[in-house]
């Protein structure tokens, strides 16, 4: 079974520039969640989708940050304008979630963003 | 509201045990346990569901005490390839989020040979 996968893997930019993270989650996992995890620290989650609904997204600072999962599979997040703090690894995971038992998340590789 | 895991690191030798804990001032519905290497991605190690279940998989279990809204996970026999970071992740009971997931801080886990 292919894993969730994520692109690109490192990326650089300067202040004020626009980039975007592209994942595909598991076949079959309805839920795909977006965490920004800083070094050092614990992933926080960013944004939570079912299917292509948005469930959670009360972490995401929407003055810069937007994502989407267009069709109930890939979905995108996009930062725009960045800043020196958004330097982080974003990564993507998904999840059977909304099925009985509870499932486990299952994360991709991860984007390492350095924003100078 | 973040969970808060002890011990923040612990070095061990081969063959020795170890307990982290994380606990959560909110009610739990369930804790997830991971485990990430440098530079890559967290790694699934197991749930627990509120009943107080104990979980195992190979030397490495869990427990969750639902009253306490505490939970242990417990590395036995420890393996080198145990080193790296582990972090829970607590799901709130009656949380309008299904699902939703806030990881603790980590610890970090060094295994010397």
């Amino acid at each position: 079974e292919a894993g969730v996968a994520q692109s690109p893997r490192y990326k650089i930019i300067e202040k004020r520039q626009s980039v975007a993270f592209w994942c595909n989650p598991i076949s079959g996992h309805a839920t795909l969640y977006w965490y920004q995890q800083i070094l050092g620290q614990g992933p926080k989650l960013l944004i939570q989708f079912q299917n292509n609904g948005v469930v959670d997204d009360s972490q995401l600072p929407k003055d810069r940050f937007s994502a989407e999962r267009l069709k109930g599979v890939d979905s995108t997040l996009k930062i725009q304008p960045a800043k020196l703090e958004d330097s982080a690894v974003y990564l993507c995971a998904s999840s059977l979630v909304g099925q009985s038992p509870r499932q486990g998340q299952y994360f991709g590789p991860g984007t390492r963003l350095t924003v100078t | 509201q973040q969970p808060v895991q002890s011990p923040q690191a612990v070095i061990l030798r081969e063959g020795e045990d170890a307990v982290i804990n994380c606990s959560s001032s909110k009610a739990l519905y369930s804790v997830h346990w991971y485990r990430q290497k440098h530079g890559e991605a967290p790694v699934f190690l197991m749930i627990l569901l509120k009943g107080g279940e104990q979980k195992g998989h190979e030397k490495i279990s869990a427990s969750f005490n639902e009253k306490k809204q505490q939970s242990s996970l417990y590395l036995t026999a420890s393996q080198l390839s145990y080193s790296g970071t582990y972090f829970c992740g607590t799901e709130r009971a009656g949380g309008t989020s299904y699902g939703k997931l806030t990881f603790g801080q980590g610890t970090i886990l060094t295994v010397h040979p």
